[in-house]
């Protein structure tokens, strides 16, 4: 069982767009929510996190938007560069647990 | 600052062997974790050690085994590998408060 749905599994946006990645959860303990992300052949590195009691987090071109009553979350990648390309993890901890989502294989292209 | 090191990179295994994963980190974290990575499954967590001298299963246990050796060090043995067990397996930490986890470079293994 999914504790974590994250969608779409694939994006491809143009250059200068925006790449929004969707994730949603089921357990209200859930305490911390961060977004990890991948370069091929390495490890996933943290990029931006929220806690539930915030609704939106922003650094730089990313914002995680937090809807606590419909348990979503949601990261958004303003003015997306081909440097962006990587694939994206949303995760939800529980104590010393952090489960993540199945990931999003972003392509940004010129 | 070498930070959460994996060994080997890469390892190939004949069903039934057996072989252990060597994780280490150098930022005095209490909590190390083992996930593996397989295409549209995400990052699932094997084991995990939330200080020195405890571990428990995370969300695939079956067929590992895990030691966390001291503060530094924590293993992950396959004692008799499967060809289910084709992922690329990576060693995270993480410091108190587990708000981010340092992972390390990965370990690409197949199991034939």
């Amino acid at each position: 069982q999914q504790q974590v749905k994250q969608s779409p599994q694939s994006l491809i946006v143009q250059k200068g767009g925006i790449s929004i990645i969707n994730c949603a959860y089921e357990n209200t303990a859930f305490d911390y929510f961060p977004w990890y992300q991948q370069f091929p052949g390495k490890g996933p590195a943290l990029l931006i996190a929220i806690r539930p009691d915030v609704s939106e987090k922003k650094e730089g071109r990313f914002t995680i938007s937090f809807n606590k009553s419909a348990k979503q979350f949601s990261l958004h990648i303003m003015d997306s560069q081909p440097g962006d390309s990587a694939t994206y993890f949303c995760a939800a901890r529980f104590y010393q647990k952090v489960t993540f989502g199945i990931g999003t294989k972003l392509q940004v292209i010129p | 600052n070498a930070g959460v090191t994996q060994t080997p990179k890469f390892q190939v295994l004949k069903t039934g062997q057996s072989m252990t994963l060597q994780c280490a980190q150098d930022m005095n974290h209490n909590s190390m974790y083992w996930y593996r990575q397989d295409p549209g499954m995400g990052l699932r967590l094997i084991y995990y050690s939330a200080s020195e001298g405890t571990t428990d299963k995370g969300e695939v246990p079956n067929g590992y085994n895990v030691s966390r050796l001291n503060k530094r060090e924590f293993s992950l043995r396959l004692e008799s590998a499967a060809p289910s067990q084709t992922s690329v397996y990576f060693c995270a930490s993480s410091g108190q408060g587990g708000t981010e986890a340092f992972f390390g470079q990965g370990t690409r293994l197949t199991v034939v």
